[in-house]
């Protein structure tokens, strides 16, 4: 089993909706939950960071993680083309050593 | 935020010949350096840890005659892929973290924007 699951997509979506993406993990130590936007042959770039279970909101972008279950979201509100990458979750234990990534979702927002 | 370099940016070589990528704080001292590996369509495959000034620790399956990382200061990584084949074509992307100074959290990974490397 995957330390992170990820689903690959791609998702397709029009301009201005709503999109979800999701990660679940096995390991409950974890503590620090990142996710990355990347374009294509770039490299990653932190969006949003959260500790431990709980919502935070920045913009258009809502981070979510619900420890009990092992899962995070990340909503995009009104979803523009710019918004067009490949996002990947990560997280990592207190001591930071190591950060594992999901696979990375494909989203495409059409115009 | 923090940046970080890498160079270069795509690299086409030999099959037998040995390459160096170089991986720069540009702004910030880099406690902590790390190295992935990503293949199309796949997410980053941590392959070593730097320290600097330290031995970098590997990640399991990866082999470190063949992957050689120096993190001689703390603004530059290398990683020399050594004698490549075919089969090492793929994008390196180097992170790193910035501990000292108080600007970043400890969580924030400051990505450089990789290097494309093709074995011919």
């Amino acid at each position: 089993q995957k330390e992170v699951e990820q689903d690959p997509g791609p998702l397709s979506v029009p301009e201005g909706a709503i999109v979800s993406l999701n990660c679940t993990y096995s390991n409950s130590a974890f503590q620090y939950f990142m996710w990355y936007r990347q374009y294509s042959r770039k490299g990653p770039e932190l969006l949003m960071y959260t500790y431990s279970s709980g919502n935070k909101e920045d913009g258009r972008f809502t981070a979510q993680v619900d420890k009990s279950s092992k899962y995070i979201s990340l909503f995009i509100r009104d979803s523009q083309p710019s918004d067009s990458a490949t996002y990947l979750c990560a997280m990592t234990q207190y001591n930071f050593n190591k950060f594992y990534f999901g696979s990375g979702t494909k989203l495409n927002v059409k115009p | 935020g923090a940046v970080v370099s890498q160079h270069p940016s795509w690299v086409i070589c030999k099959s037998g010949t040995s390459v160096k990528i170089e991986c720069r704080s540009l702004d910030f001292q880099a406690t902590t350096m790390f190295w992935y590996r990503q293949f199309p369509k796949q997410s980053l495959m941590l392959m070593a840890t730097s320290n600097e000034g330290s031995k970098a620790t590997y990640e399991q399956g990866v082999e470190k005659d063949k992957f050689l990382i120096n993190h001689a200061s703390l603004t530059l990584s290398t990683l020399t892929v050594t004698s490549a084949h075919p089969e090492d074509s793929s994008f390196y992307i180097c992170s790193a973290n910035d501990r000292t100074s108080g600007r970043a959290l400890n969580h924030e990974q400051f990505f450089g924007p990789g290097t494309r490397l093709t074995v011919l």
